[in-house]
């Protein structure tokens, strides 16, 4: 499995555009970079994911490096409910995986109002 | 809305007793997952379910194991609890890898065992 490093914190204010970066230069041609968050006291929760382009959607983007060895998930403007653990997560769209998601320790991300 | 639910969402058992977590979804997927979440562990598989009767051992299977009878349900077991086994426990659903979409989570199950 691919292994990934991501901050163990990072802090915005409301309103405020928050890039989270995740570092996963050991993935393969063949894995996706899946992200989730998990918000206090509930069970992750499905943000967005990519394989090489960049991807949008309503909850947030996708910017994925030129080697894919690193990606950041961009949140436009932070509200106070983006307050969670940010999890970035090479998935294996092959082989034997069936769908296995591997969490690592994420990102922390703390929002002020 | 997808729902996966938990039966609990906090549990109390004594040492030595059999406990079930029972966890269904409504979605009609192939794939399900029990996971265990502990501070400074973040979350780690225990077992995973790819179709009815089916199971594949995660990271940490020991003193666990998992029964999927209907597609719909899927219950991991406690033999002999024991207090390492206190955590936060999460089910998880997911159709087939190969359409590589999301996985659902339910609300966790949080299980103290005295």
């Amino acid at each position: 499995d691919a292994k990934t490093t991501q901050p163990n914190s990072m802090e915005s204010n409301e309103e405020e555009p928050v890039h989270l970066p995740c570092n996963h230069s050991t993935i393969s041609g063949t894995d996706y970079i899946h992200w989730y968050r998990q918000l206090p006291s509930q069970g992750p929760e499905y943000v967005i994911h990519g394989l090489t382009s960049n991807v949008n959607n309503r909850m947030a983007s996708l910017a994925i490096a030129e080697d894919r060895k690193s990606s950041t998930l961009i949140l436009h403007r932070a509200t106070l409910r983006d307050a969670a653990v940010y999890y970035c997560i090479p998935y294996n769209a092959g082989g034997t995986s069936y769908g296995k998601l591997t969490f690592g320790q994420g990102t922390i991300l703390t929002v002020h109002p | 809305d997808v729902k996966v639910t938990q039966s609990s969402r906090y549990l109390v058992k004594r040492t030595g007793e059999k406990v079930f977590l029972e966890c269904v979804q409504d979605m009609d997927h192939e794939n399900m997952f029990w996971y265990r979440q502990d501070p400074g562990l973040g979350l780690r598989l225990i077992y995973f379910s790819y179709d009815v009767k089916m199971k594949e051992k995660g990271d940490i299977p020991e003193g666990y194991s998992v029964s999927r009878e209907k597609k719909e349900r899927f219950s991991l077991i406690l033999e002999s609890a024991s207090t390492n086994q206190t955590s936060m426990y999460l089910c998880a659903s997911s159709p087939p890898w190969v359409m590589n979409t999301e996985a659902f989570f339910g609300q966790g199950t949080r299980l103290t065992v005295v």
